[in-house]
């Protein structure tokens, strides 16, 4: 199985920097996925990490440490529309098994 | 726009009844995942399908809920007989071998 941590809720205001970071731990890892989720709406895909290092992408970076099991995603000039639930999610495969197996998400709020 | 279509959006039934669920993946999409949210347990793995085949389903409980691929184009999750802990929101999601995977709008289950 694997173990997945994401801090449960982070607050932060209108055009700041918010970091939410996601440690894993897990066999046959393979990547690294971040969605976001608004409330009452489907996770849309944000990022995927496979090899060390930072990912930009717009306002949003995502960062893997493959040997720590560490990841972040970065979210910068904070927008109202940033407010959603964002979800760390691991994938691994091991023979010809494959889960993409998901944290219990990050609610992030963004106030004026 | 390629999407993955989930049907019903919605479905209030009563305990003991059967209830089916449906997804059209994306077309060429040969990966599919079906996922249960609630606020208690957040996204959880029930069930997925590589080829139609399918890889692993040790997430469901395999006495009252089964998933199926009729064909490639048609993915279903059914529940026999309901009851009330079953009250989810079910999503499924499509994608590409170990690429990031798209999720249905969902299928909100309430069972009373």
């Amino acid at each position: 199985g694997q173990n997945i941590d994401q801090p449960t809720e982070m607050t932060a205001t209108e055009g700041a920097i918010v970091q939410i970071n996601c440690t894993y731990q897990t066999s046959g890892f393979n990547g690294l996925f971040w969605y976001q989720q608004h409330a009452g709406e489907a996770p849309t895909f944000l990022s995927y990490n496979v090899l060390d290092g930072l990912e930009e992408k717009g306002r949003f970076s995502s960062f893997l440490s493959r040997s720590k099991g560490y990841s972040y995603l970065l979210l910068k000039e904070l927008q109202m529309k940033d407010s959603a639930s964002y979800l760390c999610a691991v994938s691994r495969s091991q023979f010809r098994d494959y889960k993409l197996s998901f944290g219990a998400g990050t609610t992030v709020t963004v106030r004026a | 726009d390629a999407r993955v279509t989930q049907t019903p959006r919605h479905k209030v039934t009563e305990m003991g009844q059967e209830v089916t669920m449906r997804c059209q993946p994306i077309l060429g999409h040969n990966t599919v995942f079906w996922y249960r949210q609630t606020m208690m347990q957040g996204l959880e793995l029930l069930a997925y399908f590589r080829n139609r085949a399918p890889l692993d389903d040790s997430g469901m409980p395999k006495d009252r809920f089964s998933a199926e691929m009729p064909d490639a184009t048609l993915a279903t999750l059914k529940i026999q007989p309901s009851e009330p802990r079953d009250s989810a929101v079910y999503f499924c999601a499509s994608g590409i071998g170990d690429t990031e995977a798209f999720f249905g709008q969902g299928t909100r289950l309430t069972v009373v």
